[in-house]
């Protein structure tokens, strides 16, 4: 039983495009949600995060959307830079400091 | 200081051998974690510390176990593993306490490799 699921594995855009990752989640107990970039081979890196009292935050180029009542959140990034390609992993918190991860949605920005 | 590093980068082993990996952070961080990650999946979750003690266990075979000798320091011993548990082995901290979903920062992982 996926809890988080990111419905599309993969994603190619234009170098300056937006780039937009969709998740979805199922647990209404999630109360806070992260984004997170992994290149291969090494471990993931934070990107930005969201409480669920909010819903959007913007950190630069990455803004993170929540919608409670859809229990979806987006990740936009703008504007798309080749150095942005990876994969991308939405996780999701409950407590007890128990994060659960979606599938990933590998990144592609062309040049 | 924001980082958690994790020793070895790689690990081969044997079934019969016993290892252990290695995790620090320095960032005053109070919950620790190991996940697990194979190829085109995401992170597992294994094992989490808060405040030094074990919180969760997510049903971990008991040739995995950890310890949490001290706040900075995470470890995962490992004995009679097999060959379906090679995998990226990742260790993460976060404030942990009241904070208790915020963000984890990842080491880099060690590479194991049960032969």
């Amino acid at each position: 039983d996926q809890q988080v699921k990111q419905n599309s594995p993969s994603l190619s855009v234009q170098e300056g495009r937006i780039s937009i990752l969709n998740c979805d989640y199922t647990n209404s107990m999630f109360d806070y949600f992260l984004w997170y970039k992994k290149y291969p081979a090494e471990g993931p890196t934070f990107l930005i995060s969201i409480s669920s009292i909010k819903d959007k935050n913007e950190d630069g180029r990455f803004t993170v959307f929540l919608n409670k009542s859809a229990k979806h959140l987006s990740l936009h990034i703008v504007p798309s830079q080749p150095g942005d390609s990876a994969v991308y992993f939405c996780a999701a918190g409950a407590a007890g400091n128990k994060l659960t991860f979606g599938g990933g949605t590998r990144v592609l920005v062309k040049p | 200081d924001t980082e958690v590093t994790q020793t070895p980068k790689h690990l081969v082993m044997g079934m019969t051998n016993k290892k252990s990996l290695k995790c620090e952070q320095h960032m005053g961080h109070r919950a620790m974690y190991w996940y697990k990650q194979k190829a085109k999946k995401p992170p597992e979750l294994m094992f989490v510390y808060s405040y030094e003690k074990l919180s969760i266990n997510e049903s971990v075979p008991s040739r995995f176990s950890p310890e949490c000798p001290n706040s900075s320091l995470l470890n995962l011993h490992l004995h009679a593993l097999q060959p379906e548990d090679s995998a990226l082995y990742l260790c993460a901290s976060s404030q942990g306490g009241s904070h208790l979903n915020t963000e984890a920062f990842f080491g880099q992982g060690t590479r194991l490799t049960v032969v």
